[in-house]
């Protein structure tokens, strides 16, 4: 079965830092691209950021909200994901998700979505 | 705001057929496919639609999705009580050196 994990939220102070993971199993981790998206409490989804495989030269792209206060990276070896948050804000209080990213081309053009989704890990940022 | 639009909220009845619609732009909807993505109560989003059309395997195929220009469309057949949820759309987005993007989502209500 495929699935992810994540782990490592908790109540944080603002301007503190937070590492969190995701745990991957029942797929080929070393060769998807990876994805966080987050959830503010009664709020829609939002993009976080992606890292690529190690082919794509662990890559990563960041949403504007986060770049410079947010660094993904992986770990092959352990089949893990990691979301560290930096310089914490109230904002940042949200169920972090991470997923998987799946392609497929055909008739010239390829195509992308997300699945599975872990169940999420909620950080909460407050004094 | 979210860079894809959605009504915030959408109903009907049991039996009854739905749609709820998904606006962005040329560098979006307008370049890319479209996902769609139920998020149940107190659950994890779940990949629902994909590639614009493409239902996953376990998808009931009461559940269909199109795209036009830079518009898209989730389309509910036969309503159940179970498909009270949250949809989401999303992108992936050409601009900005490239990112994705969601749109606000979908409060389904099956009344």
């Amino acid at each position: 079965e495929v699935q992810l994990v994540e782990s490592g939220g908790g109540l944080v102070q603002p301007g503190k830092s937070l590492k969190l993971s995701c745990a991957a199993s029942g797929f080929t981790f070393s060769g998807s691209d990876m994805h966080w998206v987050r959830q503010a409490p009664g709020k829609g989804l939002e993009w976080v950021g992606l890292i690529r495989t190690k082919a794509k030269r662990y890559a990563t792209a960041y949403a504007a909200s986060v770049k410079g206060r947010f660094t993904i990276s992986r770990d092959d070896s352990r089949n893990t994901a990691y979301l560290q948050v930096n310089s914490l804000k109230t904002e940042d209080t949200a169920v972090y998700y991470c997923t998987r990213h799946l392609r497929a081309c055909s008739g010239g053009s390829c195509y992308a979505w997300f699945d599975p989704w872990g169940q999420g890990t909620l950080v909460t940022v407050s004094s | 705001q979210s860079v894809l639009t959605q009504p915030p909220s959408a109903s009907g009845t049991p039996g009854q057929r739905v749609t709820i619609s998904c606006s962005g732009s040329r560098s979006n909807i307008g370049s890319n496919t479209v996902n769609w993505y139920q998020q149940l109560p107190g659950t994890a989003p779940k990949l629902l639609i994909y590639s614009n059309n493409q239902r996953p395997s376990g998808v009931p195929d009461r559940f269909s999705g199109s795209k036009s220009g830079t518009s898209a469309s989730l389309a509910i057949s036969g309503l159940q009580s179970e498909d009270e949820a949250d949809y989401y759309c999303a992108a992936w987005d050409d601009s900005l050196n490239g990112l994705w993007v969601f749109g606000g989502g979908t409060k389904l209500t099956v009344l």
